[in-house]
């Protein structure tokens, strides 16, 4: 399979315990987006990484979430001392961005759910 | 910051029928709107996307079209079939200012045979 894989596919946690997720992106791809989405929600922008370099952050995320791409491949996203508002569908997407291009079509993983307790 | 307004949130149409979902959007500087479609505990996939230099797009069934004066874009599906059946996410974002997308609310397509 060549698209976008994430792992674990569901977690369930207690509140307080700290959970982490990774996102394997599409192989050439350079960007990686991180978003969570809530039921009858669309998916809401959490971050994004060029290559390694995290670009951008959303105003809206708390300080529990972080998020790495070591090296500019797969990423980590981190959730520490869960709450129960943290349940969600955290999904993965990558793109291809080429200089001077247009940004490429987002290719969405099949996302890790969060539960809770 | 970018918000986006996707109507309306359920769709029930029959099969053969035709099926319209309206999106606006707030920033003006938005330039690139695709639609999404996701079946239910499946991923996001995109069906259609539209560049602020064009006004309409198609493929096969499925037709966008954008009003950048108006700040909304819309999709339409022609000759519904039940497997159109999902939530549809309009999105929209701004290119040179890293791509993410920001999403409408979903509308939840049904189509009855």
């Amino acid at each position: 399979d060549t698209g976008v894989s994430q792992n674990p596919r569901h977690k369930i946690t207690k509140r307080g315990q700290n959970v982490t997720f990774r996102c394997d992106p599409i192989s050439e791809h350079n960007r990686l987006y991180w978003y969570r989405q809530t039921l009858g929600q669309g998916p809401e922008f959490l971050t994004y990484f060029q290559n390694e370099a995290q670009l951008e952050k959303s105003r809206l995320l708390s300080d529990r979430f972080s998020a790495e791409r070591p090296k500019g491949s797969f990423s980590t996203l981190e959730i520490q001392r869960t709450e129960q508002g943290d349940s969600a569908m955290y999904l993965c997407a990558s793109s291809l961005r080429r200089t001077g291009k247009s940004e490429g079509e987002q290719f969405f993983g099949p996302g890790t759910r969060l539960t809770v307790l | 910051g970018e918000n986006v307004e996707q109507h309306p949130s359920t769709l029930s149409v029959q099969e053969g029928d035709s099926a319209v979902i309206k999106c606006t959007y707030s920033d003006s500087a938005s330039n690139y709107f695709p639609w999404y479609k996701q079946e239910l505990g499946k991923r996001p996939q995109l069906i259609i996307d539209i560049r602020s230099n064009v006004g309409e797009k198609k493929d096969q069934r499925i037709a966008v079209t954008l009003n950048k004066t108006a700040k909304h874009f819309s999709l339409h599906i022609t000759e519904t079939q039940p497997e159109d059946s999902a939530v549809y996410f309009c999105a929209a974002s701004i290119n040179n200012q890293g791509g993410k997308l920001i999403f409408g609310q979903g509308t939840e397509l049904s189509v009855k045979p």
